[in-house]
């Protein structure tokens, strides 16, 4: 069964901190695997995906990386700011062809960031 | 931008009670899907469809019907609230298919109390 890992369950840090949070899957095949930021009473907004040829890729003050071999990502934060509160959610898909819809999702890992 | 609509935000049904929760996109986005959020789990798939007049079941679908009628709108039907249903329902529409490099958009959810 496919399954999506995500470590820690939560995290609290400092406003201006750097975090790193932490994705394992175990999905095949591998097509690609996204990374959702969701607030407090919202639905699930995508920062990035990634396919099996990328390694890093980065949006503003968010890089994700990806290790296929290993099934591992990560999401990194850096210069953490109030708003980046949030369940950081991975998600991955795999690759059933044409007109199947397989989408394994994580927990999630709730970020707290204080002043 | 409209997005995904999802109508209520808030619902509390007696048990026993059947009601419709409304999604609407106005992207023109072929697919379209049913999600709930449960404490502790990752977002389970209840249906989905890859277009108007087609549906099909995902990983949690017992208790729920839907129908496409046309590519706008997708709407959730429970036919007898139980308990067991009380979740937070998420609707979320795409392009193509989550193998390739689509993004899913969330409505802002439904929040549903069977009692």
């Amino acid at each position: 069964k496919n399954q999506v890992e995500q470590s820690p369950q939560s995290l609290i840090i400092l406003e201006g901190k750097n975090c790193t949070l932490q994705c394992n899957y175990t999905v095949s095949p591998f097509s690609n695997l996204r990374w959702y930021k969701q607030d407090t009473g919202r639905g699930p907004v995508s920062l990035t995906i990634m396919t099996f040829s990328e390694n890093t890729k980065s949006n503003g003050r968010y890089t994700a990386t990806l290790d296929a071999d290993t099934k591992q990502s990560s999401l990194h934060i850096t210069a953490s700011q109030l708003s980046d509160s949030a369940s950081y959610i991975c998600v991955v898909s795999d690759l059933k062809g044409a007109g199947s819809y397989q989408l394994t999702f994580g927990k999630g890992t709730k970020l707290s960031v204080i002043p | 931008n409209a997005g995904v609509t999802q109508t209520p935000k808030f619902q509390v049904l007696k048990t026993g009670q059947s009601m419709t929760l409304q999604c609407a996109q106005d992207m023109n986005h072929e697919y379209m899907s049913w999600y709930r959020q449960d404490p502790g789990m990752g977002l389970r798939l209840i249906h989905y469809s890859v277009g108007a007049g087609i549906t099909d079941q995902g990983e949690v679908p017992n208790g729920y019907n839907v129908s496409r009628s046309t590519t706008e709108d997708f709407p959730l039907r429970l036919l007898s609230a139980a308990p067991s249903q009380t979740s937070v329902y998420f609707c979320a529409s795409s392009y193509g298919t989550p193998e390739g490099d689509t993004e899913a958009f969330f409505g802002q959810g439904t929040r549903l109390t069977v009692v």
